[in-house]
């Protein structure tokens, strides 16, 4: 079946301007992640969903950058006013129940901010 | 400090060696540890759970010491298609969050 899928694939904003990241789970998967991942480093905890409740926002670095996941499917990372430290590969996984299931990521979304 | 450390390598080796490589996690409370494996400019996947009694998948192998809080990584007759950088993830009791540490570079050459 398919996995998680993420769009845009590559995004290049200027400075200053906002960006919005969407992410298709897997069909019927519970718990969605975000995580950060820059240049030469492993992955970092954004947030994470369970169905349309956001339990955990505790690794979002600024009020800049919200989540959302209204329906508990299709989810959307939004950062506003963009810097140049956001860029970014933007990782989203989703599992299909809450606790240690595996985990799957989509292919990432690269942010580069100019 | 960082939650989880690994040797960013990279190991370079020839087909057929066999290549280990250890993580250490800082927090004791630390439940559930992974191998994940990223290739250039890709998503990472699951390789492996790793067990307080070690485990094995094919040439692979992954060890637990809770004691010293260090994870191992063994591939054996090591592939072409082994060259990857290999995360080593943990998570807590009661916390769905994956943290990972900085990966492993693995080079394989023919």
């Amino acid at each position: 079946g398919a996995g998680v899928s993420q769009s845009p694939r590559y995004k290049v904003a200027k400075r200053g301007q906002d960006v919005a990241l969407r992410c298709d789970p897997i069909s019927g998967h519970v718990s969605l992640f975000w995580y950060q991942q820059a240049l030469g480093q492993g992955p970092e905890f954004l947030t994470y969903f369970q169905n349309e409740a956001q339990l955990d926002k505790s690794g979002l670095p600024s009020d800049r950058f919200f989540a959302e996941r209204p329906e508990g499917s299709v989810s959307t990372l939004k950062i506003q006013r963009t810097q140049q430290e956001d860029s970014a590969v933007y990782l989203c996984a989703s599992s299909l129940v809450p606790g240690q299931d595996t985990q799957y990521f989509g292919p990432g979304t690269r942010l580069t901010v100019l | 400090r960082k939650e989880v450390e690994q040797d960013p390598g990279p190991f370079n080796v020839p087909e057929g060696a066999t290549v280990a490589f250890n993580c250490t996690y800082s927090n004791s409370a630390s439940q559930s540890f992974f191998w994940y494996r990223q290739d250039c400019r890709k998503e990472p996947k699951l390789l492996m759970s790793v067990y307080s009694s070690g485990n094995e998948d094919g040439r692979f192998t992954a060890q637990l010491n809770r004691a010293s809080q260090y994870i191992s990584l063994l591939i054996r007759d090591s592939k072409l298609s082994d060259s990857a950088t290999y995360l080593c993830v943990v998570t807590r009791s009661n916390d769905y969050k994956l943290s990972f540490g900085a990966g492993t570079t693995v080079t394989v050459r023919a």
